[in-house]
């Protein structure tokens, strides 16, 4: 069974790059990756979706290597309002989610 | 185009009462989700459904049931309600075909069981 692994949290400051780094273990080769963000009370929001290299959209960039056994999303100049639990959610039928990363983005 | 609403978004159960919380998207999706998420926890996988008439169980299916015989409606019953399901339930759909696509979240009913 495909198993994601992130840090369960991340401090930051204001205007810095935020990269927060996601292991899958035995992803499937038809899987893509895809990046959620959760705001307290609210559910999980899309961000970004990748199959391999590099995804760029208005809000994230999304960095998969080769093998893709990884993938780090990348938060341009976060903000205050940055601060939300992010996940890399297992893919297949199943979508789990775990525990996510909790980012704090600091004054 | 509303998306994923649940209904309702709050409601207070007493212990042994038994309840659905409704699931409708108007995507056309093929799978649907139910997750329950515990304060400062992530979100658990309750049941999940590939199609109309499919259902399996997700990591913690116990005390739940569900059913899904529109590809629209995903309810999920609670039977004989315990103060360990007081939590906050999403359900989730998203279309599944030959590359994955996004899912989309409803807003969420918050039960307390007391």
């Amino acid at each position: 069974l495909a198993k994601t692994t992130q840090p369960i949290s991340m401090d930051s400051y204001e205007g810095q790059e935020v990269n927060i780094t996601c292991s899958h273990n035995n992803i499937a080769t038809n899987d893509y990756i895809t990046w959620y963000q959760q705001f307290p009370s609210q559910g999980p929001r899309f961000i970004i979706q990748g199959y391999k290299t590099k995804v760029t959209n208005e809000v994230a960039s999304l960095f998969i290597p080769a093998d893709r056994k990884s993938s780090t999303l990348s938060l341009p100049r976060v903000s205050l309002s940055d601060t939300a639990v992010y996940y890399c959610p297992n893919a297949g039928n199943m979508l789990t989610f775990g525990g996510g990363t909790r980012l704090m983005v600091k004054p | 185009n509303a998306g994923v609403t649940q209904t309702p978004k709050f409601r207070i159960l007493k212990i042994g009462q038994s309840m659905t919380l409704q699931c409708t998207q108007d995507m056309n999706h093929n799978y649907m989700y139910w997750y329950r998420q515990d304060p400062g926890m992530g979100l658990k996988l309750i049941y999940y459904s590939v199609g109309a008439g499919i259902t399996d169980k997700g990591e913690v299916p116990n005390g739940y049931n569900v059913s899904r015989s529109t590809t629209e409606d995903f309810p999920l019953r609670l039977e004989l309600a315990a103060p360990s399901q007081t939590s906050v339930y999403f359900c989730a759909s998203v279309w599944v075909g030959t590359a994955n696509t996004e899912a989309f979240f409803g807003q969420g009913t918050r039960l307390t069981v007391v």
